[in-house]
């Protein structure tokens, strides 16, 4: 069965620091681009950032609102994504998700696979 | 950063009816080497991950209700429920993946009337 299990979800203060990680089976996670998304209670999705594969480079990519404060990685051996965040604001509360990218004959679709979130809470 | 608008924010559809969700984008999506629009739509339910349910702008994802039906190019895209459904109840929501960030819409929720 393909998987995403995000973990390392929690309460922090602002200005803490905090590491998810998303483990993945089920499919090659080797070769899948994997992103983060986050939603706040009762509002959208926002993209977080993502990082590319080996062969990419794992080039990583991030919103502007998190540039700077969280850093995505992976180990593949591992077949995991993490998600390091840090200097968090209040603003980072949300659910975040851990997607791969779907390869549709050879090209790019959507965000086929989603894990069901961890909670992350930033107050005093 | 590419901005992604949805029309409208709500809507109320009676069962069997058709629910017709707008997206547009502040600049075209489709990638010119290949022909392919990146834009997909999710299905969010409450308590639930989103749901890939169109890729391509138009594609329909494997196991996905032939109810659904995805179409537009360049800025302007349409997500259709041909026959909604009470299982269809959810928010959904487009989102552009031609260049990071991969910004999403807002959301459209849609109910039962």
């Amino acid at each position: 069965e393909v998987q995403l299990v995000e973990s390392g979800g929690g309460l922090v203060q602002p200005g803490g620091s905090l590491k998810l990680s998303c483990a993945a089976s089920g499919f090659t996670f080797s070769v899948s681009a994997m992103h983060w998304v986050r939603q706040a209670s009762g509002k959208g999705l926002e993209w977080v950032g993502r990082i590319r594969s080996k062969a990419n480079s794992y080039a990583t990519a991030y919103a502007a609102s998190v540039k700077g404060r969280f850093t995505i990685s992976r180990d593949d051996s591992k077949n995991t994504a993490y998600l390091q965040m840090n200097s968090l604001k209040t603003e980072d509360t949300a659910v975040y998700y851990c997607t791969r990218h779907a390869s549709r004959d050879g090209y790019q679709g959507g965000m086929d696979v989603w894990g069901q979130g961890t909670t992350v809470t930033v107050s005093s | 950063d590419i901005v992604m608008t949805q029309s409208p924010d709500s809507l109320a559809v009676s069962l069997g009816e058709r629910a017709t969700i707008n997206c547009k984008s502040s600049q075209s999506v489709l990638y010119s080497s290949n022909n392919k629009n990146y834009l997909a739509w999710y299905q969010q339910k409450p308590g639930q991950p989103p749901k890939l349910l169109i890729y391509w702008a138009s594609t329909r994802e494997s196991g996905v209700p032939d109810r659904f039906s995805g179409s537009g190019s360049g800025t302007d895209f349409t997500l259709t429920i041909s026959s909604l459904q009470a299982e269809d109840v959810a928010v959904y929501y487009c989102q552009q993946y031609y260049t990071t960030p991969f910004t999403f819409g807002p959301g459209t929720k849609v109910d039962i009337k």
